[in-house]
């Protein structure tokens, strides 16, 4: 069983291009979430998706969006890129419920120059 | 709105040394507690959790215990090895989404 999977594992883009990153859920979760962990911090929460609507959403700016697919992926695209964007995205999928884990991918290592 | 607070810092210490990495948080309601561990190049592993005051977590040798009347869920290990070597992450969990601290860098020397 295949668990969380991220693509591309890096990415490197200049200020002001777009940028598109995706996620494939492990097998039976139908909610992802994304996070955004700056080099030396703790990962920061940007949103969530189930059933294809984002259920939640993090202190980030509309620059951010994202998508979830009928087969439960997604994709966080990011506009105009900021030097600042630089940082590992992670994906996490889990059920619907509340009370269950997030499982983790290996994160998607973006570098904006 | 939730948060959690970990100590300043990397360790470094000795294999078989005893480990202690604090955590703090605040939050409203009763949140559930957890410690992931990012190794080098992955993503972050779930490495122990509680989901009620007074709950222990454990894993691996590593232990938790939720500390209502202090809002603590320090880890600790009582002889740590080289593979131990990591970035440990205390977080929250609240409104089904994860509030995490900054991480402390774990080193432990031969």
């Amino acid at each position: 069983d295949a668990g969380v999977t991220q693509s591309p594992t890096h990415l490197i883009k200049t200020r002001g291009q777009q940028v598109t990153l995706r996620c494939s859920p492990k097998s039976g979760h139908d909610t992802v979430s994304w996070y955004q962990q700056a080099l030396g911090q703790g990962p920061q929460f940007i949103f969530q998706y189930y059933e294809e609507e984002e259920r939640q959403r993090g202190n980030f700016p509309d620059r951010f969006s994202g998508h979830q697919f009928p087969n439960y992926s997604s994709e966080l695209n990011v506009n105009a890129l900021l030097l600042g964007d630089s940082a590992l995205y992670l994906c996490a999928s889990s059920t619907g419920t509340a009370y269950n884990e997030q499982f983790f991918g290996p994160g998607t290592r973006l570098t904006v120059l | 709105g939730n948060s959690v607070t970990q100590m300043e810092g990397p360790v470094t210490l000795s294999e078989e040394a005893f480990l202690t990495i604090n955590c703090t948080y605040t939050a409203t309601g009763y949140p559930s507690l957890f410690w992931y561990v990012q190794y080098p190049g992955e993503g972050l592993q779930l490495l122990l959790k509680a989901t009620k005051a007074d709950d222990k977590g454990s894993n691996k040798g590593f232990e938790a215990t939720y500390r209502k009347e202090t809002t603590s869920f320090h880890l600790e290990k009582g002889s740590v090895q080289v593979s131990d070597s990591a970035v440990y992450f205390c977080a929250l969990r609240g409104n089904n989404r994860l509030a995490f601290g900054k991480g402390n860098q774990v080193v432990v020397i031969p």
